[in-house]
């Protein structure tokens, strides 16, 4: 597809499993963001890569976050031993990584911690 | 550092009025982008409007127009004659010119048009 895939869409998992979850960017695009979203909330950063530049990891939250990216292709967010606070939509956007180029979004994945 | 302030959390008109979302932003950057997204209750946001800092022209795209002035840092976005499926959380967000490039974001504004 064109635009940015994430999956899966919707993730119910247990407290204290891990949870890995994908996203796959528009072809070309250097620079990739993970962000969370919890219910009725605004965007939390969490992560950004952009090409091959040590990625900013300062919004991560804790040691049980983590995320990877292959190149300039897909990436990977997991997160260790879940907590019910960790419940949120996860959203991943890329942008060409050009100065000033707008971010395009995924329609992120809904992780509920039960 | 830099900051979006939107303080305007939620909004409700009824259809066909006019509404301005506000958008306050700081930096200490020279140039800087600024953006305009929608959410609507679907989740998927959409990208709306870049703004380069040294263009100070403002936009109009059909009911939807910006107001961008350095003098006050704002970057305001209004939507004439409101409709139904303009109902959405709308996002501003700022990045910098710099090597970190992370976009920085507004908590949102709330717009319910209602019938």
């Amino acid at each position: 597809g064109a635009g940015v895939s994430q999956s899966p869409s919707n993730k119910v998992t247990e407290k204290g499993k891990d949870v890995e979850l994908r996203c796959d960017p528009i072809s070309g695009h250097t620079a990739l963001y993970w962000y969370r979203q919890r219910l009725g909330q605004g965007l939390e950063f969490l992560i950004y890569f952009q090409g091959n530049s040590a990625p900013d990891k300062s919004g991560l939250p804790s040691d049980r976050f983590s995320a990877e990216r292959t190149g300039e292709s897909v990436s990977t967010l997991t997160i260790q031993r879940t907590q019910q606070e960790d419940s949120a939509v996860y959203l991943c956007a890329s942008s060409p990584g050009r100065v000033g180029t707008e971010a395009f979004f995924g329609q992120g994945t809904r992780l509920t911690v039960v | 550092a830099q900051k979006v302030t939107q303080a305007q959390t939620e909004i409700s008109v009824v259809e066909k009025e006019d509404v301005t979302l506000d958008c306050v932003y700081e930096t200490r950057d020279t140039t800087y982008y600024l953006f305009w997204y929608k959410q609507p209750p679907s989740g998927e946001l959409v990208f709306l409007i870049r703004r380069n800092s040294f263009d100070e022209q403002n936009e109009i795209s059909g009911r939807y127009s910006w107001n961008f002035q350095k003098s006050t840092s704002s970057f305001n976005f209004t939507i004439t004659a409101s409709q139904v499926v303009d109902s959405a959380v709308y996002f501003c967000a700022l990045r910098g010119a710099g090597n970190n490039r992370k976009l920085i974001w507004g908590l949102g504004t709330s717009l319910a048009v209602n019938p």
